[in-house]
């Protein structure tokens, strides 16, 4: 049974670029939440997809967006990269009508910004 | 905005110690809260959870304590291992049909042998 899957584990990109990480949720999950954690910090909510739709976002600008396949994968696309947008970010799936509310995590991507 | 907080960013103990990570929630609604463990160079992993109806909850060496008078939360390790070493967030969880879980920044463990 695989688990959450991200890609790539690490990159570097320059200011002003655009950037896209993919995520495969664990088998059977059909909600995948998108976080950002800056190095030494919790991780922070960006976004949260459910049926091909955003259904909840944290407070990040709108260069920052998603998408979710049929298939339940999900992608988080950030446009106008900033320095400050360095950071690892954390796919999590889940059940959308939860009983528990277990986020299960992938590894991450490490995004560098130069 | 919404956040949980921790009253301590890293702690250090001895080996075979008992450890306790605290923190403070500041959502009244939440009715889910989760303590979870991340390792370096890992996602973070689900430890035990809490209901906002119960006050404790233990499980294998680890034990949950809710006060929801004071809105705060303790994680307790019972024999502290060098294997706990990590970083601790407690997250809280509010919403149904689409929930959100709210991050706390993370406790430093230090287990020294």
């Amino acid at each position: 049974d695989a688990g959450v899957t991200q890609s790539p584990t690490h990159l570097i990109k320059t200011r002003g670029q655009q950037v896209t990480l993919r995520c495969s949720p664990k088998s059977g999950h059909d909600t995948v939440s998108w976080y950002q954690q800056a190095l030494g910090q919790g991780p922070q909510f960006i976004f949260q997809y459910y049926e091909e739709e955003e259904r909840q976002r944290g407070n990040f600008p709108d260069r920052f967006s998603g998408h979710q396949f049929p298939n339940y994968s999900s992608e988080l696309n950030v446009n106008a990269l900033l320095l400050g947008d360095s950071a690892l970010y954390l796919c999590a799936s889940s059940f959308f009508n939860r009983n528990t509310g277990e986020l299960f995590f992938g590894e991450g991507s490490r995004l560098t910004v130069l | 905005g919404e956040s949980v907080g921790l009253h301590l960013p890293t702690l250090s103990v001895q080996e075979g110690d008992n450890s306790i990570i605290n923190c403070a929630y500041s959502n009244s609604a939440s009715d889910y809260f989760i303590w979870y463990k991340q390792e370096s160079g890992k996602g973070p992993q689900f430890i035990i959870d809490i209901r906002s109806n119960m006050d404790k909850r233990q499980g294998q060496r680890v034990t949950v304590l809710l006060n929801k008078t004071v809105k705060h939360l303790s994680l307790q390790i019972a024999a502290t291992q060098p294997g706990d070493s990590a970083v601790y967030f407690c997250a809280e969880i509010s919403g149904t049909g689409g929930f959100k879980t709210i991050f706390g920044a993370g406790t430093r463990l230090f287990v020294k042998a």
